[in-house]
């Protein structure tokens, strides 16, 4: 199975800071990943998918990079919504998820 | 807009088998483009696909839960399903469903067609007890 492993596990950081979250993965997925956004009692939300396409209403300060094993996602300037946890997905083999990030004050 | 429900007991005793179903409205699960999938979540821990089904009834599973795990479609209903066997203690989680949306990778090895979620439901606790 592909794992896939996210760091920081926690992120501290201030409202308009740059924010950058990575994923890497155990074999090569290409470009089948995606990020999604966690709030407390409430279901993930789909951010970006196939590495880099933004999902439609996403605000564009989220942004995706990377192909292969090691991906990012980048939040450009950090806002008060944005705190919450963040999972990556593969899709390419089965399909796993990164264990979070948090992004916490 | 598509919105879907997840529903089923809150408990299950262990050893026996957890049903849930999962409501779709705003849209036909018979409608040749539905693709849908269960993810579940322990508590205090992270996501963990379950499986995926497709509109036509093609599955594709989590390895790992492959040999107690059934996902169905009733299209009459208009609702999915999934069934677990054998529960433990380790299969007490929320339960999502979700939508798979375009696009969609095809994995060669196990002819696995796979996506990522855009619609989810809000998800339903189940606590199995010993």
């Amino acid at each position: 199975d592909i794992q896939m492993t996210q760091s920081p596990s926690t992120l501290s950081a201030s409202v308009g800071d740059r924010v950058t979250i990575t994923c890497r993965a155990s074999q090569s997925v290409s470009t089948w990943l995606a990020w999604y956004q966690q709030k407390p009692e409430n279901a993930p939300k789909l951010l970006i998918y196939k590495a880099s396409s933004l999902e439609t209403g996403v605000p564009s300060r989220f942004s995706g990079s990377g192909s292969g094993t090691e991906f990012t996602l980048t939040i450009s300037s950090l806002q008060p919504e944005d705190f919450a946890t963040y999972y990556c997905q593969q899709y390419y083999s089965y399909s796993t998820f990164g264990q979070g990030t948090k992004v916490e004050i | 807009q598509l919105q879907l429900q997840e529903s089923g007991p809150g408990l299950v005793k262990a050893s026996e088998t957890l049903s849930l179903t999962c409501a779709v409205a705003g849209g036909s699960i018979s409608d040749r483009t539905f693709y849908g999938g269960w993810i579940r979540q322990r508590p205090g821990r992270g996501l963990e696909w379950i499986g995926n089904i497709y509109y036509s009834g093609s599955t594709y599973y989590n390895p790992s839960l492959k040999s107690r795990v059934t996902i169905s479609v009733d299209t009459s209903k208009n609702h999915l399903s999934l069934q677990l066997t054998s529960v433990t203690a380790a299969d007490t989680a929320l339960y999502y469903c979700a939508r798979a949306k375009e696009p969609t990778s095809y994995d060669l090895l196990t002819g696995y067609l796979l996506r990522s979620f855009d619609i989810w439901g809000r998800g339903t606790m189940v606590t199995v007890s010993s």
